[in-house]
């Protein structure tokens, strides 16, 4: 089964702005991951954050975690066209390493 | 160091046929993940090895699935009497087993498109 969800499915804006996305997920978690995918490529990490931790960064990256409301955020300021991708969160099912993957949000950059 | 090799990068069948999907994980890496990916969707999680060991396939269908990953050579995803619900892109990771990032962060290869005719 799926473990995290990922919101919104889809996010057009303009090059410049800053750009959120949000997981949510279910279980009790080691570590969250994010993502990015371009269209037809494999998945690339971009950041882990561990259970222990609240926020971390990573250049324009800043992504939180909450445990208490098991949810996530991914954070992309000033975004640029070459941004444009589907962003996926992951996380470790059940403590067990077993990463479990989002359905994503496709996040459009326009120039 | 190559990244996570998957071959063949596409892949094309007529239904009954077999497909077998073959992934080289990075250099010291001893998981292996495979996922299966339709268009405009997440990843849907199939199985989980570690060398010679299937850890978790909870996610694989239980007939004409099978997976390995044997002490020499690839990871193989086997698929047998293929059927056009199959058609999709499956993608493998594979995550160190030591470092900082030890069994966490996954390296994913560019995955195998499976056509169904």
């Amino acid at each position: 089964s799926q473990q995290g969800e990922e919101d919104p499915q889809a996010l057009s804006i303009q090059e410049g702005e800053n750009a959120t996305m949000n997981c949510s997920y279910k279980t009790s978690i080691n570590n969250l991951q994010w993502y990015r995918q371009n269209s037809g490529r494999g998945l690339v990490h971009l950041i882990l954050i561990r259970s222990n931790e609240r926020e971390k960064h990573s250049g324009r990256l800043r992504v939180t975690l909450d445990t208490s409301k098991k949810s996530s955020s991914l954070l992309i300021t000033a975004s640029r066209a070459a941004d444009t991708a589907s962003y996926f969160c992951a996380t470790d099912f059940y403590n067990n390493n077993d990463m479990r993957f989002g359905a994503g949000t496709r996040l459009t950059v326009k120039p | 160091n190559a990244g996570v090799m998957q071959n063949p990068r596409h892949l094309v069948r007529r239904r009954g046929q077999e497909a077998r999907l073959r992934c080289s994980p990075m250099k010291g890496h001893s998981h292996v993940y495979w996922y299966r990916q339709l268009p405009e969707e997440g990843l849907k999680f199939m199985v989980y090895l570690q060398k010679e060991n299937i850890i978790d396939e909870s996610g694989m269908p239980k007939e004409r699935f099978s997976a390995e990953f044997p002490k020499e050579g690839p990871s193989i995803l086997r698929i047998q009497q293929v059927v056009r619900g199959d058609s999709a892109a499956y993608f493998c990771a594979s995550s160190p087993s030591e470092g900082i990032y030890a069994n966490e962060k996954l390296f994913f290869g560019s995955g195998t498109q499976l056509s169904v005719l």
